[in-house]
C-alpha cells in the first residue's frame, strides 16, 4: 500500500517559517492535500491540489509539490498555528485514500 | 452552510456490531462522494471507506473489508457505516468527510465533529 512519510514534529518560533514535508513514491505525480487538526477538533483543509487555498485560509499557508517531498509552508507562524498537520493523496492503484503520518507543529 | 453530524458511537464488546450515521445539510447530498475516516486515540488519520454520490461505487481499506459496509440514503441526506465483527483495534473517533465533488479521489472539504467507538471487553 502507498505510504506517505512526514516528520513527527516541527518546532518554530513565532514570526518564523515552518516547513512540513510529505514524502511518497512518485508523489510529484499526485495531487497533495493538507489538513490542520487542533486538539479535540475535526481536521480542517488548509491546502488542496498541491498549492490551492480554500476560502478563509490565510495566505501564510502555501503548498508545493515539484517532486519528493511535497511541502506545506506556514509563513509568519502564530501561536494559533500550533496543531497536527496531515498530508493526503488518493492512491489510484489501490483506489484508496492515504493520509501521511502526521506532523505536530509546536510554536516556541 | 454545510453541516455534517455523526451519531451512533458507543461502547461495544469485541465481535459486536454498531451502525454509525452521518446527517448532512446545507448542500445537495447526492452530488458529493462521502468517506469515513477514523482516528485511534493518540494516532493519525486513517481513511478506510468511501462511497460515490450515487451510492453505486464503494471502496474499502483492507483493514475493514468484509466487516464494514458503507451506504447512503440520498432521500434522507444520510451516510451510514455498518460495522460488524468489531475488534479492539477499531477503537477510534469516526469522522464522516465530504469529497469536493462526486468522485472519491477529490479532497475532503468538510468534516463532521466525529463520534467515538470503543471496542473492549
Amino acid at each position: 500500500s502507498y505510504v506517505l512519510t512526514q516528520p513527527p514534529s516541527v518546532s518554530v518560533a513565532p514570526g518564523q517559517t515552518a516547513r512540513i514535508t510529505c514524502g511518497g513514491n512518485d508523489i510529484g505525480t499526485k495531487s497533495v492535500h493538507w489538513y490542520q487538526q487542533k486538539p479535540g477538533q475535526a481536521p480542517v483543509l488548509v491546502v488542496y491540489d498541491d498549492s490551492a487555498r480554500p476560502s478563509g485560509i490565510p495566505e501564510r499557508f502555501s503548498g508545493s509539490n515539484s517532486g519528493n517531498p511535497a511541502t506545506l509552508t506556514i509563513g509568519r507562524v502564530e501561536a494559533g498555528d500550533e496543531a497536527d498537520y496531515y498530508c493526503q493523496v488518493w492512491d489510484s492503484s489501490s483506489d484508496q485514500g492515504v493520509f501521511g503520518t502526521g506532523t505536530k507543529v509546536t510554536v516556541l | 452552510e454545510v453541516h455534517l453530524f455523526e451519531s451512533g458511537g458507543d461502547f461495544v464488546q469485541p465481535g459486536g456490531s454498531l451502525r454509525l450515521s452521518c446527517a448532512a445539510s446545507g448542500f445537495t447530498f447526492s452530488s458529493y462522494a462521502m468517506s469515513w475516516v477514523r482516528q485511534a486515540p493518540g494516532k493519525g488519520l486513517d481513511w478506510f471507506s468511501g462511497i460515490s454520490g450515487s451510492g453505486y461505487s464503494t471502496q474499502y481499506a483492507d483493514s475493514v473489508k468484509g466487516r464494514f459496509t458503507i451506504s447512503r440514503d440520498n432521500s434522507k441526506n444520510t451516510l451510514y457505516l455498518q460495522m460488524n465483527s468489531l475488534r479492539a483495534e477499531d477503537t477510534a473517533v469516526y469522522y464522516c468527510a465530504r469529497s469536493n465533488g462526486n468522485y472519491l479521489r477529490d479532497f475532503f472539504d468538510y468534516w463532521g465533529q466525529g463520534t467515538l467507538v470503543t471496542v473492549s471487553s
